[in-house]
């Protein structure tokens, strides 16, 4: 079936160090692509989004990279900081409808000092 | 803050019995979207309501309804509740289809545990 996963559970960046989370995805009719970060007894929280179009979009410390030729994401983040230490998600949206996501199952970053 | 909130934070239910989670946030949140964690997973999509019905639904049983009122406001109310159950139930705000944004605004979670 057509699946969103992550390759790494658990990554391990020292303080600022660039953290790299890699993700598949095999749904070739994904138009839309979004990163999660979820801390202990959060909801996940919104970092940033990319759209089918592109292959590239920047945010504040992240970048996100679109690979579609190889149906894969990743999220890299700049001088990581302990705050950064969370699971991350990568999400797809379903295509069919409006905002209904299919999650990764998820990568624990822990940064060390 | 996103501006979502859910009740209760934590519920304790024992099998069979029902249990109804809510969700409510700032006006202009017309769709909602319900989902399943279970511990060291990510979430799974339940379903979504928009303007009060239901615009689709994940591979959940029927035992998995929703409400959404005219405030915006949504309730998620399984039945007959098994073990498996157990988890974090999130629900996720949008400005819905025909908005520019697609950003998901998700509350922080009700966790069900289930005796």
């Amino acid at each position: 079936g057509e699946s969103v996963g992550l390759h790494l559970p658990t990554l391990s960046v020292q303080e600022g160090d660039n953290s790299i989370i890699n993700c598949a995805y095999s749904n070739s009719a994904s138009d839309y692509f979004i990163w999660y970060k979820q801390e202990s007894g959060k909801g996940p929280q919104f970092i940033i989004d990319i759209r089918s179009n592109m292959d590239k979009r920047q945010g504040q410390r992240v970048t996100v990279l679109l690979n579609k030729t190889v149906k894969h994401l990743s999220l890299q983040i700049a001088a990581t900081q302990p705050g950064d230490s969370a699971v991350y998600f990568c999400a797809e949206n379903l295509g069919d409808s409006w905002g209904k996501l299919q999650f990764g199952a998820g990568t624990q970053v822990v940064v060390t000092p | 803050e996103t501006g979502v909130t859910q009740s209760p934070t934590h519920l304790i239910k024992t099998r069979g019995q029902q249990v109804t989670l809510r969700c409510s946030s700032q006006s202009g949140h017309n769709t909602v979207s319900w989902y399943q964690q279970a511990l060291g997973q990510g979430p799974q999509f339940i379903f979504q309501y928009y303007r009060e019905e239901e615009n689709g639904r994940g591979n959940f049983p029927p035992r998995f309804s929703g409400l959404q009122f005219p405030n915006y406001s949504s309730e998620l109310n399984v039945n007959a509740l098994e073990l498996d159950d157990s988890a974090l139930y999130l629900c996720a705000r949008s400005h819905g289809p025909g908005n520019s944004s697609d950003e998901q605004f998700f509350g922080p979670g009700t966790r069900l545990t289930v005796l």
